[in-house]
């Protein structure tokens, strides 16, 4: 069974900085594509950012409203994925998920989510 | 980015209706679309990948049809447990969620 192990949330002012963390058992994480989602108070989903295995480059990608605020990263000797936010906005508030990458030939859906992390940009 | 677009945002129907949900891509993303339920305070469950693979353990009254820019995901006889909101999701370049259709029971 896969499990996703979430920690780093919290209450943080405009502007600051928050790093989520992502422990994952239950897969191979060493060959796992990873991925976060968010999702604001009563809204859609969003995705925020993802990064290959270092066995397939390591190379991480960001849509437009988060790149060059965001950044993801991983240490495969922890099985642990990271979300390091800066320049946080109010509208990064958001209920954040770490979520592995199904596939095999072509990556890229979500089988499985943890519970999430909730993350609030107020002063 | 693609941009993916579902539409109706919000659908009522009776149980054992046949329930119709389309996803549409601002450019070809060939088969790589999933679909999501999502129940209020929960994480999303997987439902289909590939545009029309059931993921194991997903009821058959789901199915999911369509390439290119045009998809959708029908409930064959809708029951009360499928009242949730319902997510198409493009990996065809990078990743990106459909905005939501809400099914509620009448």
């Amino acid at each position: 069974e896969v499990q996703l192990v979430q920690s780093g949330g919290g209450l943080v002012n405009p502007g600051g900085s928050l790093r989520l963390s992502c422990v994952v058992s239950g897969l191979s994480f060493r060959t796992t594509w990873m991925s976060w989602v968010r999702q604001a108070p009563g809204k859609g989903l969003e995705w925020v950012g993802r990064i290959k295995s270092n066995t397939d480059g390591g190379t991480a990608d960001y849509p437009t409203p988060v790149k060059g605020r965001f950044i993801v990263s991983r240490d495969d000797s922890k099985n642990t994925l990271y979300l390091q936010m800066d320049s946080l906005k109010t509208e990064d508030t958001a209920v954040y998920y770490c979520t592995p990458e199904g596939g095999v030939d072509w990556h890229g859906y979500f089988d499985n989510w943890g519970p999430g992390i909730l993350v609030t940009v107020s002063s | 980015d693609i941009q993916m677009t579902q539409s109706p945002s919000t659908v009522s129907a009776s149980v054992g209706d046949r329930v119709t949900i389309t996803c549409r891509a601002s450019q070809s993303i060939s088969s790589w679309l999933a679909w999501y339920q999502q129940k209020p305070g929960k994480g999303p469950k997987l439902l289909i990948q590939r545009a029309s693979s059931l993921q194991s353990g997903v009821p058959s009254r789901f199915s999911g049809s369509g390439s290119g820019t045009e998809f959708t995901l029908t409930i064959s006889s809708l029951q009360p447990d499928d009242s949730a909101t319902y997510y198409c999701q493009q990996y065809n370049s990078y990743r990106g969620f459909g905005g939501g259709t809400k099914v509620e029971i009448k």
